[in-house]
């Protein structure tokens, strides 16, 4: 089956260490995305790539960079770990039929639960 | 600035009853909205959609109603059962300056169906 793959499901990190997470995909899905959802909170977009284009959002820290080597996989490196960035990830892809304007759905993977000690 | 609003944490519904979970929105620029459903452990699996040139849209047991003028949207479960017990998150797209277009969730609402 086609799918959202998200590896580590649970990762515990310490203060300050750096920890990389990580997502593949099946579906060729042109664009890969990263949310951080906090307990009871929306999940809230950090950027997206659009093929091999970065896009940052406005208020993502700087602390948050992500890595697309190729069309299936994309990794969100977290530079030094406070005890704020405690969440849940959630990696995501589409087919960006804008052009269509057909739909735009998005997949998600199962989430990685970041904890920070 | 909370654009997309799911004003009820929770909701308790008896099986076989209908669901209704509500959603609203403050931008007029989002014209395609989207429910999905999570459950722990899990990540959101999309669940319907509704474009903004429509009303309605019906799956099975599912609907989604909108309301342009009012902002707001509806998902409507009929029969409810008690696998459908999980959070909705109401999402809404619209047209972006950048690359690919971008959803803005809600804070979600857990359903419990009671058997």
């Amino acid at each position: 089956d086609a799918m959202v793959i998200q590896n580590p499901r649970y990762q515990v990190t310490q203060f300050g260490k750096p920890v990389t997470l990580s997502c593949s995909q099946t579906l060729n899905h042109n664009v890969m995305y990263w949310y951080q959802q906090k307990s009871s909170q929306a999940p809230k977009l950090l950027f997206h790539y659009y093929d091999k284009d970065f896009n940052n959002e406005a208020d993502t820290p700087d602390n948050f960079q992500s890595r697309r080597p190729n069309t299936s996989f994309c990794f969100l490196d977290i530079r030094s770990p406070g005890l704020g960035d405690a969440a849940m990830y959630l990696c995501a892809t589409s087919r960006d039929l804008s052009a269509s304007g057909v739909s735009y759905e998005q997949y998600f993977g199962p989430g990685t639960r970041l904890t920070v000690t | 600035d909370q654009q997309v609003k799911q004003n009820s944490p929770s909701l308790s519904v008896q099986e076989g009853r209908i669901s209704i979970l509500n959603c609203d929105y403050t931008n007029s620029m989002f014209d395609y909205f989207l429910w999905y459903k999570k459950y722990p452990a899990e990540g959101p699996t999309f669940l319907i959609s509704i474009s903004s040139i429509k009303d309605k849209n019906e799956d099975g047991r599912f609907t989604v109603f909108l309301n342009k003028s009012a902002k707001h949207l509806s998902l409507h479960i009929v029969p409810s059962q008690p696998g459908d017990s999980a959070v909705y998150f109401c999402a809404a797209s619209g047209p972006s300056s950048g690359s690919a277009r971008q959803l803005t969730f809600g804070s979600g609402t857990q359903l419990t169906v009671l058997p």
